[in-house]
């Protein structure tokens, strides 16, 4: 079954400590890969889109890249306010158009 | 530009009542969907709205209906509730114009429902 994969699950770091999340999925035929921030007690916050394996995207702390099989949501020098979940979903266009959200990356940046 | 409006954002059930929650998409946002959020299962697909039709539904049981308004706006309704509805309900807008990719959703602020 079609599957997008997030890990870790949580990562706690020291402010200034770089680190990427990934999201790794299984759906053929991918049409395109979005990144998410999610704030407590909030919806969901659009980051990125990535349509092709090679594609590279930035905005200011954050940098997400795509392969065949994974994305990676790089973060440089995070600061406390980068703390979130992250999400990650594929469109999966064989099976009715839908958007799939994989179940995140609790980030936490201590000060 | 306002964004996606949701009411209630809070609200208490009792098991076996129903429960409607309204979603207002951004202005010239014709497709809305619906997801339910839970901490073990996360972001799980309801349904989509786009130009008062139902595109697409998730694995959920037809206690879970929604419709779309010509403006628009959507509604979802829960009937019979269950304790394991309690979750997070969050509606997204795109702009969706009938092309194959979606593009990207904004979402709302959710409805939080408890159900005791």
């Amino acid at each position: 079954e079609d599957q997008v994969t997030q890990s870790p699950e949580a990562l706690r770091l020291q402010e200034g400590e770089s680190s990427s999340l990934n999201c790794s999925y299984t759906v053929s035929g991918l049409r395109g890969l979005f990144w998410y921030r999610q704030d407590p007690g909030k919806g969901p916050e659009f980051l990125f889109t990535l349509y092709s394996a090679g594609e590279e995207k930035e905005k200011e702390r954050l940098k997400a890249t795509l392969t065949k099989k994974e994305s990676f949501l790089h973060i440089t020098a995070p600061k406390p306010e980068d703390s979130a979940t992250y999400l990650c979903a594929v469109h999966h266009p064989w099976r009715d158009d839908k958007i799939i959200f994989g179940k995140g990356t609790r980030l936490h940046i201590l000060p | 530009k306002a964004g996606v409006t949701q009411t209630p954002r809070y609200l208490i059930k009792t098991r076996g009542q129903q429960v409607t929650l309204s979603c207002s998409p951004i202005s010239g946002h014709r497709s809305v969907s619906w997801y339910q959020q839970t901490p073990g299962q996360g972001l799980q697909f309801l349904f989509e709205y786009f130009s008062e039709t139902q595109r697409n539904k998730g694995n959920f049981p037809g206690r879970f209906s929604g419709r779309q308004f010509s403006n628009s706006r959507s509604e979802m309704n829960v009937s019979t509730l269950e304790l394991g509805d309690s979750a997070l309900y969050l509606c997204a807008s795109s702009f969706y114009s009938g092309d194959l990719f979606p593009g990207e959703l904004f979402f709302g602020e959710g409805s939080r429902l408890t159900v005791l």
